[in-house]
């Protein structure tokens, strides 16, 4: 059964600490976003890959957060210097993009997350 | 305005009861819908595409009104295991360009009591 694979689960840091998430997207899917989900913020879009390349990071934290698809079966995402208001469930999704067929992204297969606090 | 607005709930029905949903969104050029099910601390998951004739799919029903740009989703006889927090999804393109990005509402959370 294809999945999308996150590590790590939980990760409890200290502020300032450096911290890496991993993503291993559905064999096969061309697109990657990164979403971060707060209970007061909901779901929300941080970086967005189509073919391993960045399309965009608008979302992102550009001072501290970086997005990166070294290859096709991994995406990661980095905070450095981690704060506590980056504590949250950071989740992969994958899916798949048809520019033949005008853009058939619809349904997003998602990981089941980094559960992330800073203290 | 945000992209995409939800009652934030929280629903709390009897098994059985009929429960609705809503959703609006701001970009008028939006193309696709969906709704999303998340079960507390899992992932969202993809419950059904909504068409602009509407659908439906057992239990459930979407509807589109693309002219008030709101979406809705009806279930009917709810049972305890439809006890989630259920997402508007709307995809839209980035101007110009072929991207398109998924903007996840904040998701109504609805709880289904015996």
């Amino acid at each position: 059964d294809a999945r999308v694979t996150q590590t790590p689960r939980d990760k409890v840091t200290e502020m300032g600490q450096e911290v890496t998430m991993r993503c291993q997207p559905i064999l096969g899917h061309n697109t990657v976003f990164w979403y971060r989900q707060t209970m007061m913020q909901g779901l929300e879009l941080l970086a967005y890959f189509r073919n391993r390349a960045p399309l965009d990071d608008s979302g992102m934290p550009k001072d501290r957060f970086s997005a990166e698809m070294p290859d096709a079966t991994l995406a990661t995402l980095k905070i450095q210097p981690s704060e506590p208001r980056d504590s949250a469930v950071y989740f992969c999704a994958s899916g798949s993009y048809s520019a033949v067929s005008g853009g058939a992204l619809g349904e997003l297969f998602f990981g089941e997350g980094s559960r992330l606090t800073v203290l | 305005r945000k992209e995409v607005e939800q009652d934030p709930g929280p629903f709390n029905v009897p098994e059985g009861a009929t429960v609705a949903f809503n959703c609006t969104y701001s970009n008028s050029a939006s193309q696709s819908f969906f709704w999303y099910r998340q079960d507390c601390r899992k992932e969202p998951k993809l419950l059904m595409s909504v068409y602009s004739s509407g659908n439906e799919d057992g239990r459930f029903t979407a509807q589109l009104n693309r002219a008030s740009q709101y979406i809705s989703l009806l279930i009917r006889d709810s049972k305890l295991s439809d006890s989630a927090t259920y997402l508007c999804v709307v995809k839209s393109g980035y101007s110009g360009g072929s991207n398109y990005k998924l903007t996840f509402g904040k998701g109504t959370l609805l709880t289904v009591n015996p």
